[in-house]
C-alpha cells in the first residue's frame, strides 16, 4: 500500500527547542516536499527535494531546514522554533513526471508556545 | 494576489443536493490542474487531474471541468452525501519543466447537512 508517513501527528513545544518532523515514503518517488497550511491560506511550500542530496527552497523556507540522505526520508528540522511556526504541516511525494498524482502524509499539527 | 482563487470560501448544502465549486487561476502556462479533497485534520487526497488539453474528468460523483481560455475550472458534486463534508482544493501545476511546484488555492469548505 502506498504510504507517506509523518511523525509525530501532534506536537506542542516551547520557543527555541529544536525539533524534527519525520516523513517517510514507500513509493520510491523522486520528489518530496514540505508544506504548511494556515487558516484562510492555501498550502505553501517550505522546501522540496528532487532526489537524494538535492534540495531547494520553496516559498516560505525561513526558519526551516531539510535533508535528503535517503530517497525514502525527508525530515523537516526547526532549529529554533518560534510561535509563528505554529501550523499544520504536510509532507508530499510524487514521481518525476508532472501529470502524476501526489500523495500527502496525514499531517503534523505543531504548536509553539 | 493569489494565483489560484477559489469560491465560495464555504458552502452548506442538504444531503442529496448537487453543488458546484469554482476555481479561477492565473498560472500560465500550466501542465495540469487538480482537485483534492481534504478531510478535517487529514492530508489532501486526489480527486481528478486534468491536463491543459482536457475539458472534463469524472471520478464517481465528482466531475471537474476546465476552460483553459477563461482560466476557470469547476468541481461538480452530484447527489451529495454526508461524507462529502470536507475542504476541496484546486491545485495548478505550472509548466516549468521541473514539476517541483504545486500552487494551491485556499480551498472551499463544504458542509453537507442531513
Amino acid at each position: 500500500e502506498a504510504q507517506v508517513t509523518q511523525n509525530p501527528r501532534y506536537l506542542i513545544t516551547v520557543t527555541g527547542k529544536k525539533l524534527t518532523v519525520t516523513c517517510s515514503q514507500n513509493m520510491n518517488h523522486e520528489y518530496m516536499s514540505w508544506y504548511r497550511q494556515d487558516p484562510g491560506l492555501g498550502l505553501r511550500q517550505i522546501y522540496y527535494s528532487m532526489n537524494v542530496e538535492v534540495t531547494d527552497k520553496g516559498d516560505v523556507p525561513e526558519g526551516y531546514k531539510v535533508s535528503r540522505k535517503e530517497k525514502r526520508n525527508f525530515p523537516l528540522i526547526l532549529e529554533s522554533p518560534s510561535p509563528n511556526q505554529t501550523s499544520l504541516y504536510f509532507c508530499a511525494t510524487w514521481p518525476g513526471e508532472g501529470g502524476t498524482e501526489a500523495f500527502f502524509g496525514q499531517g503534523t499539527r505543531l504548536t509553539v508556545v | 494576489k493569489n494565483q489560484v482563487e477559489q469560491s465560495p470560501q464555504s458552502l452548506i448544502i442538504l444531503e442529496g443536493k448537487n453543488c458546484t465549486l469554482q476555481c479561477n487561476y492565473t498560472v500560465s502556462p500550466f501542465s495540469n490542474l487538480r482537485w483534492y479533497k481534504q478531510d478535517t485534520g487529514r492530508g489532501p487526497v486526489s480527486l481528478t487531474i486534468m491536463t491543459f488539453s482536457e475539458n472534463t474528468k469524472s471520478n464517481g460523483r465528482y466531475t471537474a471541468t476546465l476552460d483553459a481560455d477563461t482560466k476557470q475550472s469547476s468541481l461538480h458534486i452530484t447527489a451529495s452525501q454526508l461524507s462529502d463534508s470536507a475542504s476541496y482544493i484546486c491545485v495548478v501545476v505550472p509548466f516549468s519543466g521541473g514539476y517541483n511546484k504545486l500552487i494551491f488555492g485556499a480551498g472551499t469548505r463544504l458542509a453537507v447537512h442531513p
